[in-house]
């Protein structure tokens, strides 16, 4: 596609509840990135995907956390008995990868809040 | 390992400059980059710098490199409330495949 997307753009859940939150890569990239953003705060990293390479799921707060990229395109973030403190926007990137500049392309984001 | 900061606030006048700090830990550092976040958006390039170069500038804004002290600026001359916004400094490390590590992001406020 042209640019990443993101869905869904907002979601209200309650506690405990599961969610999945989707990115959609521009089409070649083989990088792939998931940051959280809370309210007034910074971007934190959350995991990287690289080809096919194992994934750096470094910045994961919690085991609540997964994710996963099928075939090297569509990643599914999946946050499971979701609390409040996950409230946040959730926002993907992408880029070409290797050892260039790798400027991440970034999606509108998924905001969610948890009730 | 990565670490990147950033000072959290700046506020400045219409029509004066901005200058916004970014100090990062990691002397591999090949890449440096700026971002732009607008209100309920993604993040967006504004420019980057490659670890050789000092100095980088773009019509309004200009990037200074010191590597001796790992400090990266961002000047945006003539500031226009359409800058309001939060700025994020990054890195990539040296390496075929590393990720590339965010700065807490300034947020930049214009008064007019």
């Amino acid at each position: 596609g042209a640019g990443v997307s993101q869905s869904p753009s907002n979601k209200v859940t309650e506690k405990g509840k599961d969610v999945e939150l989707r990115c959609d890569p521009i089409s070649g990239h083989t990088a792939l990135y998931w940051y959280r953003q809370s309210l007034g705060q910074g971007l934190e990293f959350l995991i990287y995907f690289q080809g096919n390479s194992a994934p750096d799921k470094s910045g994961l707060p919690s085991d609540r956390f997964s994710a996963e990229r099928t075939g090297g395109s569509v990643s599914t973030l999946t946050i499971q008995r979701t609390q409040q403190e996950d409230s946040a926007v959730y926002l993907c990137a992408s880029s070409s990868g290797g050892s260039g500049a790798n400027v991440l392309t970034f999606g509108a984001g998924s905001r969610l809040t948890v009730l | 390992g990565e670490d990147v900061e950033q000072s959290l606030f700046l506020s400045v006048r219409e029509g004066d400059s901005s200058v916004i700090n970014c100090t990062y830990t990691d002397s591999s550092s090949t890449y440096l980059y700026w971002y732009k976040q607008e209100p309920g958006a993604g993040l967006q390039l504004l420019t980057y710098i490659f670890s050789n170069m000092d100095m980088k500038q773009d019509q309004r804004l200009t990037v200074l490199l010191n590597k001796k002290d790992k400090h990266l600026s961002l000047r945006i001359a003539d500031t226009q409330t359409g800058d309001s916004a939060i700025y994020f400094c990054a890195e990539k490390l040296r390496g075929g495949y590393q990720k590339v590590t965010f700065g807490t992001g300034t947020k930049l406020q214009v008064i007019p």
